[in-house]
């Protein structure tokens, strides 16, 4: 079965500091792999995806993200962090489920950035 | 435009009530979904659409029902609310299984 674990409840940065959040997988074939955010109060939104090719994808307002089979892991990053980036971050991975796919989450990392 | 939308946006019912919760997307997906966001919890997927077909997960089975009238719209009911069922309900849709697109979710909160 797959699953997602992201081991960090909760990371605190300085604005303007570079961010990691850490996603790791388990998966029996190569997964399709998403990140989302969740500003407060609002509905998911898609940051990245990754699907095959290049290990490191780009995303949304700075983001990118980098798929690693051989750690099982798909970790995020940002260089430099603002304020507005506070939100709860989860990472997905997609599986088969008849005709479609569906999304199994991590229980999510929330991010405070701190001026 | 990948717009999805939810209403309403927050939901007040009584204990025991029905609540009809209501999505549309108008981006010719074929497959539309629901889940449960509780605080500190991932989304839990309650059930989805493929074109016509139902599909809900074996945990939720008899607790949620669905209806899909045309390709655009997808409601989640509940016949009886009780106070565990508060909880942000989120919309998505997704074609070909590809990306799932989310709505901006219902609040729903139940006394």
């Amino acid at each position: 079965a797959q699953s997602v674990t992201q081991p960090d409840a909760r990371v605190t940065v300085s604005e303007g500091a570079s961010l990691q959040l850490r996603c790791k997988y388990s998966s029996s074939v190569t997964p399709y792999l998403f990140w989302y955010v969740q500003y407060p109060r609002q509905g998911l939104q898609l940051l990245l995806k990754y699907y095959s090719g290049d290990p490191v994808v780009q995303g949304v307002n700075g983001f990118e993200a980098e798929f690693s089979k051989s750690n099982s892991s798909f970790h995020l990053r940002k260089a430099s962090v603002h304020w507005s980036d506070s939100a709860v971050y989860f990472c997905a991975v997609s599986m088969r489920a008849g005709n479609t796919r569906k999304l199994i989450f991590g229980l999510g990392t929330t991010l405070q950035v701190q001026p | 435009d990948t717009t999805v939308k939810q209403n309403p946006r927050y939901k007040l019912a009584r204990v025991g009530k029905p609540v009809n919760l209501i999505c549309s997307q108008t981006m010719n997906h074929d497959t539309m979904y629901w889940y449960q966001k509780k605080p500190n919890q991932a989304p839990k997927l309650l059930l989805f659409y493929y074109d016509k077909i139902l599909n809900r997960e074996a945990d939720t089975f008899e607790k949620f029902q669905s209806s899909r009238p045309n390709n655009s719209f997808c409601s989640l009911y509940i016949g009886s609310a009780g106070l565990e069922y508060s909880a942000m309900y989120l919309c998505a849709s997704s074609r070909d299984r590809g990306t799932q697109y989310f709505g901006p979710g219902t609040r729903l909160l139940v006394l």
